[in-house]
Parts: structure tokens; sequence; C-alpha cells
């Protein structure tokens, strides 16, 4: 069973950017599409964006001007920044796996990693 | 933007009953709906693809149904293990995928 494992400090300062990676047990980084989801109380869950192992990416279009994700196949990782940060961006992230085919459903989710932005 | 709307907001129920949650979409979605489980300090579960397709593993209480822009996830006899909040996601739109609010089953 492929699992993904979300990694990287878990408070941020406002104004700077939020790094996190994602690490998957296997080699599967190369034939499918990996999101970043994230989930707070007050908004509930929002998708970020995706990339594709090729680097082909899509951004929440709310997010775009600050976020980028990326993918490195070599070591399994799909990494997200969020810049600019404020408390509003306080959540639990979630890196994600777009289910095998045509659906853009997510059928495998790492067990998220709590990002508090706070000076 | 598509607005994916949920209700009830809450709702409470009793082991064994059934529990119907409802999902509106500002436009067609045709049958790009999934359905997700949320309970707290673990990460969503995928219940329900394609409006009505259950993803492996997921028992057979769980059905979901509808298309356009009403669509309905049914728990046919609730389990305690049940509790938790169920959000719709609906891929239509691929460049911006958009959840609804979710709805929060507890147990009475």
């Amino acid at each position: 069973q492929v699992q993904l494992q979300e990694s990287g400090p878990r408070l941020v300062r406002p104004s700077e950017t939020l790094s996190l990676t994602c690490t998957v047990s296997d080699d599967s980084i190369s034939s499918e599409y990996w999101s970043w989801i994230r989930s707070s109380p007050g908004k509930g869950l929002e998708w970020i964006g995706y990339i594709f192992h090729s680097g082909i990416t899509k951004y929440n279009p709310s997010l775009k001007s600050r976020v980028t994700i990326s993918v490195d196949t070599s070591n399994n990782q799909v990494s997200l920044n969020l810049f600019s940060v404020t408390a509003a961006d306080t959540a639990v992230y979630y890196c994600a796996r777009k289910l095998p085919g045509m659906s853009d459903a997510f059928d495998l989710w790492g067990q998220g990693a709590m990002v508090t932005v706070s000076s | 933007e598509i607005v994916m709307t949920q209700s009830p907001a809450t709702l409470s129920v009793s082991p064994g009953e059934r529990v119907t949650l409802s999902c509106r979409a500002s436009q067609s979605i045709n049958f790009n709906l999934a359905w997700y489980q949320h309970k707290p300090g673990q990460a969503p579960r995928l219940l329900i693809y394609g409006a009505s397709v259950r993803a492996p593993g997921i028992p057979a209480r769980f059905s979901g149904s509808g298309s356009g822009t009403d669509f309905t996830l049914t728990i046919s006899s609730l389990q305690s293990e049940d509790l938790a909040l169920y959000y719709c996601q609906q891929y239509t739109v691929r460049s911006h995928l958009t959840f609804g609010g979710g709805s929060k089953v507890e147990i009475k």
C-alpha cells in the first residue's frame, strides 16, 4: 500500500514562506497526479493545486499568485511553497493522490501537517 | 468557480437509522462528484466518485446518487464509527476543484 508523508516546519511567521514536502513510499510518483489540499475549521477543505510527474501544474485561482508545487521524481517527493502567508493560511495541509483514471477525486491521502502562521 | 452547497450542516442520528446528506452544485457538473468522510485527526477518506461509484473497501451501506446539480450521499444504517464530517467535491472544472462546506454527522 502506497503511503504519503508530509514534512516541514509547523510554525511559520506572517509574510514568510510555508514550505512542505510530501514523500511517496514508492515510485508511483512518476505515473500519477499529486495535489495539495488544506483543511481549516472556518473554511473546510480547500484544493490548493496539483502537479503531474511531467511538471504540469494547475493551481486554485484564489492562491495562484502565492503558490508553487514542484515534483522531484528521483526522491519521490512533491513540494509545496506558499508565499507571503497570513494567519488565514493556518490549516492542516494534506498531500493526496488523484484517483487513477478520468475522475479527479483523491483516493490516497497523507496524515496531514498542521501548520500555524503566527509571530 | 462552481460553488458546492451541502445540507444539513449538522445531523444527529441514532445508530441504525438512515442518513441522507445533500450536495448542490451552482451549475451542472454531470456525474463529476466525489464524497469524502473526514474524522478528527485523520486524513479524509474517499467514499464515492463518479456520483455513485463506491471506492474500494467502502462498506455497502454508503451509496451515492444524483447528477447535474443535485446529489445525495446515503448511509443506509448508521454505525457509531460513521461519526464524521462528510464533504462533497466537484471535478468538472479540473482547473478549479471545489469542495462543499461539509455536513457533520453526530450520534444521538
